[in-house]
Parts: C-alpha cells; structure tokens; sequence
C-alpha cells in the first residue's frame, strides 16, 4: 500500500517559468517531509523539507507548500532551469527517524530551452 | 567529505549465487540505511543501523537476505541465495542523528 504517492509521473516546462510538483498522502501520522532530487545514476540528494506545524518553507528558487487538512503536499521551483531535469521524490516520515521515510515513486521533470 | 560510498556500482550474477554488497557510510553519521528501488515498488527501506546496531529490519523481504555492520564505517547487505527478482538498485544512506539521508550513488543488481 503506497502511502505517499507522486500521482504525475512526469513533467514538462520551459525554462524560466514556475515547475510545480504534487504529492498526496494517506497516513495522517507523517509529521514531516521532504523533497530528494535524483540525477541518473546518482542517488537522491536531499532537497528541502517541511515540519507538519509549518504549511510552507523556503530555499532560494525552491518553496514547499503542506496543507495538512487535503493530505497533500507541492514544490515549486521558479524560475526552473535545464539544470533542474531529475527526478523529484517526496517523502514522508513519523517522529524522529528521518530514515524510515515513505516515498513516492517519483515525478521526472523536465525543463527545456 | 567523499559522500557515502557503494561498492560495487552493477553487479550481475546467476540466480542462486552470494550477492554481497558494502557500503562505507560518511564519517561521524551514527546511522546506516539501506534502500532498494525497483519499478514494482519504488523506494522502500530494507533496514536501519543506529550506532551499529540494527533498529528496524522490517523491510528485508526474506530471510535469504541479511544485513551487518561489523564497524561504524562498514555495512554489508548480502543476498543467499539471489534470485532473479532481487534485481533492482541497492541504495546505502548514512545521517547524523535527527538529519536528512545522504545517499551512496547505489549499486545495480541484476540475477539471470
């Protein structure tokens, strides 16, 4: 049973504009999340991350957004730029153990000249 | 700081063979991670060291599979005997305590 769940497989968007990514969730015991970032490969590279007290956190062209009622979570990255193509996956984690995350299985974004 | 560090990158090998992969964790991390990825299920957390003792290993499949980490700057992850549905990608992640993961660039596994 997925708990996190990535539901667009992939992504397409100019460079320059606003690339946003989702991801749901159904376990309301995940109190924090996170975004990894995958070159091919590589292996994931943490991203940024968001407590569950919070509803949006901020790194440079990359914001989180979390709206706990709708179990959902989303990245944006504006502007993108070709060098932000990966594969996006989200996380999600009960308590302190940021090990035991749950992922998603990813959205491959593309960003194009 | 040379990252966590898999050996080997592609491992290919018959079904019923040892399959032994290792891990060298980022020095002063007190935690250990392996992770498999294959298309069926995506990520998923096969164990967790904590100071070199297993916390969490409710993820390893079947007793054919068997993880140690005799030190804090080794771990093992070995497979006996593998099958050809063990064939995926082998991650190995190392944190300090209450950190996000640092993953090793993972090792390939294909069993004919």
């Amino acid at each position: 049973d997925q708990q996190v769940k990535q539901n667009s497989p992939s992504l397409s968007v100019q460079e320059g504009r606003i690339s946003i990514l989702n991801c749901d969730y159904t376990n309301s015991m995940f109190d924090y999340f996170l975004w990894y970032k995958k070159y091919p490969a590589e292996g994931p590279t943490f991203l940024i991350s968001i407590s569950s007290i919070k509803d949006k956190n901020e790194d440079g062209r990359f914001t989180v957004f979390l709206n706990k009622s709708a179990k959902h979570l989303s990245l944006h990255i504006v502007p993108s730029q070709p060098g932000d193509s990966a594969v996006y996956f989200c996380a999600a984690v009960r308590g302190s153990t940021l090990g035991r995350l749950y992922f998603g299985r990813g959205t491959q974004l593309t960003v194009w000249p | 700081d040379a990252g966590v560090i898999q050996s080997p990158r592609h491992e290919v090998t018959e079904m019923g063979q040892e399959v032994t992969l290792r891990c060298k964790p980022i020095s002063g991390h007190n935690s250990l991670f392996w992770y498999r990825q294959t298309m069926m299920r995506g990520l998923e957390l096969l164990i967790y060291f904590n100071n070199n003792v297993p916390i969490d290993d409710s993820g390893m499949p079947e007793d054919r599979f068997s993880a140690k980490m005799p030190n804090a700057s080794f771990s093992t992850l070995k497979i006996q005997p593998s099958e050809p549905r063990d064939s995926a990608v082998y991650f190995c992640a190392s944190s300090p305590a209450g950190s996000p993961l640092h993953f090793g660039n993972g090792t390939r596994l294909t069993v004919t």
